[in-house]
């Protein structure tokens, strides 16, 4: 029944790995996001995806690279991991059919720390 | 340039005290959104409320009240007679109106602690 899940909810690895975080969403919406939490609990948008589409990308490093398969998934690869990567990333996913008003509603979070 | 403030970094009570968070947002926008979200120790993030920026009532569920103030910028959490569950981060968030940007815009969070 949870609405956002994703997988891992912990990861832990070292630095110059690729690693990847699975986000799922059974809500029916179009649109799905990426967030980053650091250590000081401040949260911002990483990309954003509307039916499959990359509408937002905001300024995240090329290591960085969302997939979506299709609009119930969006997948988050990291490349080349750096001790700086080590934070909170949440999925979102909100209706994607009236943007400002729509409340995104977020998966549990992965827990990333890159040793 | 949207931006939201969370002055309060820690607020402390104890048990059925009432509290209020305040959010201070600013945009140029004259339709926006506001939001409050609760992230307990557990870590997820849960959405508590959303107000237009057309409405200025005050909204009441339950223990939980909110101020929405245009006139000072300000969207306000009131937590009635606190308990020890209600310890958590509250966020407040801004979303801008038109286009596809549909980011969220967080503030700092605030963290409360309530004391049995």
């Amino acid at each position: 029944d949870t609405a956002v899940s994703q997988t891992p909810k912990y990861l832990v690895t070292q630095m110059g790995n690729d690693k990847s975080i699975k986000c799922e969403q059974n809500l029916g919406h179009d649109t799905m996001y990426w967030y980053k939490q650091d250590s000081k609990k401040f949260l911002k948008i990483m990309f954003s995806y509307n039916n499959k589409e990359l509408i937002i990308n905001e300024t995240v490093p090329n290591r960085f690279s969302p997939k979506s398969p299709d609009k119930a998934h969006l997948n988050l690869h990291i490349n080349s991991l750096e001790l700086g990567d080590s934070a909170v990333y949440f999925c979102a996913s909100s209706q994607g059919l009236d943007f400002p008003k729509e409340t995104q509603y977020f998966g549990p979070g992965t827990r990333l720390l890159v040793l | 340039a949207q931006k939201v403030t969370q002055a309060q970094t820690e607020i402390s009570v104890v048990e059925k005290e009432d509290v209020t968070l305040d959010c201070v947002y600013e945009t140029r926008d004259t339709t926006y959104y506001l939001f409050w979200y609760k992230q307990p120790p557990s870590g997820e993030l849960v959405f508590l409320i959303r107000r237009n920026s057309f409405d200025e009532q005050n909204e009441i569920s339950g223990r939980y009240s909110w101020n929405f103030q245009k006139s000072t910028s300000s969207f306000n959490f009131t937590i009635t007679a606190s308990q020890v569950v209600d310890s958590a981060v509250y966020f407040c968030a801004l979303t801008n109106y038109g286009g596809a940007t549909n980011k969220l815009i967080f503030g700092t969070g605030t963290l409360l602690a309530v004391q049995p």
